[in-house]
């Protein structure tokens, strides 16, 4: 059974400061992850990928991969209130298209 | 450009009843992927087709679910004689590389 663990929370940081959101996964085999954005009562929107071990940043955000230890984990700097959303990791393993999600995360961005 | 596109957004139907949702994939897309998601629950894998071909379907829940995609671009998810724990919302995304998923707006299932 291939897992994906994600804390529910919520997670509630202040407006600015640094929100970080963590995932883990039990498949040493996975190769692929994902974060996605999801809003309340929305699609689940694709904001980073990352392939291999270390930190991938595209704007804001940076994703953080460890595969020797199994987790992912996404760094929101400067958060926005706009930021508040369900975060969902979603992992695939190696040589399957199919990709396992997580429950997700709500994080609150309070001004 | 045009994003994923499903119909009906809304759907309410009464027990026994047959329903067909529809998914258009964004133009160019390989793969598409049919999920259910709960509330408060990640989306959960039913299928998905690279073109015409349907290479899993192992994620759904029994004979009464079946898609196609005859023409490897709209696809079409029908439930046979639904039933009330077949209620949820049904998203549908599709993919071009390395597996990155773009969702549509979901149908929001109901069934009485």
């Amino acid at each position: 059974q291939k897992e994906v663990e994600q804390n529910s929370g919520p997670l509630s940081v202040p407006e600015g400061a640094i929100a970080s959101l963590n995932c883990t996964y039990s498949d040493r085999v996975s190769q692929s992850f994902f974060w996605y954005r999801q809003y309340s009562g929305k699609s689940p929107e694709l904001i980073m990928s990352i392939y291999s071990n270390g930190d991938k940043e595209d704007g804001r955000f940076t994703a953080q991969l460890n595969k020797a230890s199994q987790y992912v984990s996404l760094l929101i700097r400067d958060s926005q209130p706009s930021d508040s959303a369900t975060y969902l990791c979603a992992v695939n393993t190696g040589g399957s298209y199919i990709p396992t999600f997580g429950r997700g995360t709500s994080l609150i961005v309070h001004p | 450009g045009a994003g994923v596109s499903q119909s009906p957004r809304y759907k309410v139907t009464k027990r026994g009843q047959d329903v067909a949702l529809r998914c258009d994939p964004i133009s160019g897309h390989v793969s598409l992927y049919w999920y259910r998601q709960a509330l408060g629950q990640g989306p959960e894998f039913l299928t998905y087709f690279n073109y015409e071909a349907q290479q899993d379907k192992s994620g759904l829940p029994n004979d009464r679910f079946s898609a196609e995609r005859p023409e490897g671009s709209i696809s079409t998810l029908t439930i046979q004689r639904t039933e009330q724990r077949d209620s949820a919302m049904y998203r549908c995304a599709s993919s071009s590389k390395y597996n990155e998923q773009f969702f549509g707006p979901g149908t929001r299932l109901t069934v009485l």
